[in-house]
């Protein structure tokens, strides 16, 4: 079956441009997370859509990242006047959004965000 | 957030088990142990999950300790495409964000 759908998988941009990173999750899961991933590192959680609304975005570092989901399926991350250490892995998962424990997340390919 | 501990590194030959250690001493008592994995160039990959109860399906086998302070993930037969990061996570509720640590970065060989 289809799973969680990032595009494009890589965008290379400018200091300074704005970018948007689509995500498509797995149909009928209520649930979408934006996670940031560095070299190195693990993955950093950045916002959690239940449905429409962003039900927790305190992982976002600044006010130059916003996200929608407007429909609560596809969602798009937004990335204004781009820094260099905006570059990373950015990540989408999505998950049922049941109320029962250990709700399993499961994640897309990524797309790699290089700002020169 | 609970936190867990990993070893940096292991390593593995191909066909022989493989035994993941996490302490996670301050886990509440309504935290699910996760287990992820990243290959190489890929998005984490769920392996398993348990509260309470030792735990098996098709990729691996989850041994948690009584007190549920330590866990264990065990490839049985690990093969080259095992070596990949493997993440323990603790979370307690549908919606929450998983806090990724380091990981372990498990190495196969033939």
């Amino acid at each position: 079956g289809a799973g969680v759908s990032q595009t494009p998988s890589n965008k290379v941009t400018e200091k300074g441009k704005y970018v948007e990173l689509r995500c498509d999750p797995i149909s009928g899961h209520t649930a979408l997370y934006w996670y940031r991933q560095s070299l190195g590192q693990g993955p950093e959680f950045l916002i959690y859509f239940q449905g429409t609304g962003a039900a927790d975005d305190s992982g976002l570092p600044n006010d130059r990242f916003f996200a929608v989901r407007p429909e609560g399926s596809v969602s798009t991350l937004k990335i204004q006047r781009t820094e260099r250490g905006d570059s990373a892995v950015y990540l989408c998962a999505s998950s049922l959004g049941s109320s029962a424990l250990g709700d399993t997340q499961y994640f897309g390919p990524g797309t790699r965000l290089t700002v020169l | 957030d609970a936190k867990t501990t990993q070893p940096n590194s292991m390593e593995s030959n191909e066909e022989e088990p493989v035994h993941l250690p996490c302490n996670h001493s301050t886990i509440s008592g309504t935290d699910y142990i996760h287990w992820y994995r990243q290959l190489p160039s890929q998005g984490p990959e769920y392996v398993i999950h348990g509260l309470t109860s030792n735990v098996n399906n098709r990729m691996a086998s989850l041994a948690i300790a009584e007190d549920r302070k330590s866990s264990t993930l065990i490839l049985h037969r690990a093969t080259l495409r095992d070596a990949a990061v493997y993440y323990c996570i603790l979370g307690n509720q549908a919606g929450t964000a998983l806090i990724f640590g380091k990981g372990t970065t498990l190495s196969v060989s033939s």
